[in-house]
């Protein structure tokens, strides 16, 4: 079964700081894993889309890595900001191009 | 440039109303789609548009139904609300593969 599991389920750090986000999968075949922001109260917005034969991708203070061949991917947010506080979700299109969603992340950064 | 834009913000209705969702893009895309978001749960798709004058079913489509008026709008209706129906409703475009753009959501309450 097609499927998309992201640790943890929640996150409390303090402004400033790095944490690491974590995406595993287990959708097969694989053609690309998606980042998305969402704002409390707002749509998804995308952050980075990295595709098979990316190991890392960067988008200002997020990194976003992969790894195929254990199906895991991890986001990391350098240096934390009030603004940051949001869900991330972990996004993979399926064999019929729908997208699986991840259940998300919440992080709260505090001053 | 407006991107997605969703109408209403907020809706409240009693069990067996109707209503209607509006979304319009103004970036030209041919895919859109209807994603419901409920808490501990990854978004879900309802309904989706390829193109204009074609629809098809997601993984939650029961209790909806969607028409692509033109390639700039789709809408979402329920045609006799469910409190199971109570839920945030998304709309997005985009073009295939690429990274989806979200409106900025519905929070429907069935009472």
């Amino acid at each position: 079964k097609n499927q998309v599991e992201q640790s943890p389920q929640s996150l409390i750090i303090l402004e400033g700081k790095n944490c690491t986000l974590q995406c595993n999968y287990t959708v097969s075949p694989f053609s690309n894993l998606r980042w998305y922001k969402q704002d409390t109260g707002r749509g998804p917005v995308s952050l980075t889309i990295m595709t098979f034969s990316e190991n890392t991708k960067s988008n200002g203070r997020y990194t976003a890595t992969l790894d195929a061949d254990t199906k895991q991917s991890s986001l990391h947010i350098t240096a934390s900001q009030l603004s940051d506080s949001a869900s991330y979700i972990c996004v993979i299109p399926s064999n019929t191009d729908k997208l699986i969603f991840g259940t998300g992340t919440r992080l709260q950064v505090f001053p | 440039n407006a991107g997605v834009t969703q109408t209403p913000k907020f809706q409240v209705l009693k069990t067996g109303q109707s209503m209607t969702l509006q979304c319009a893009q103004d970036m030209n895309h041919n895919s859109m789609y209807w994603y419901r978001q409920d808490p501990g749960m990854g978004l879900r798709l309802i309904y989706y548009s390829a193109s204009e004058g074609t629809t098809d079913k997601g993984e939650v489509p029961n209790g909806y139904n969607v028409s692509r008026l033109n390639k700039r709008e789709f809408s979402l209706r329920l045609e006799s609300a469910a409190p199971s129906q109570t839920s945030v409703y998304f709309c997005a475009s985009g073009r295939f593969n690429e990274k989806l753009f979200f409106g900025s959501g519905t929070q429907l309450s069935v009472l």
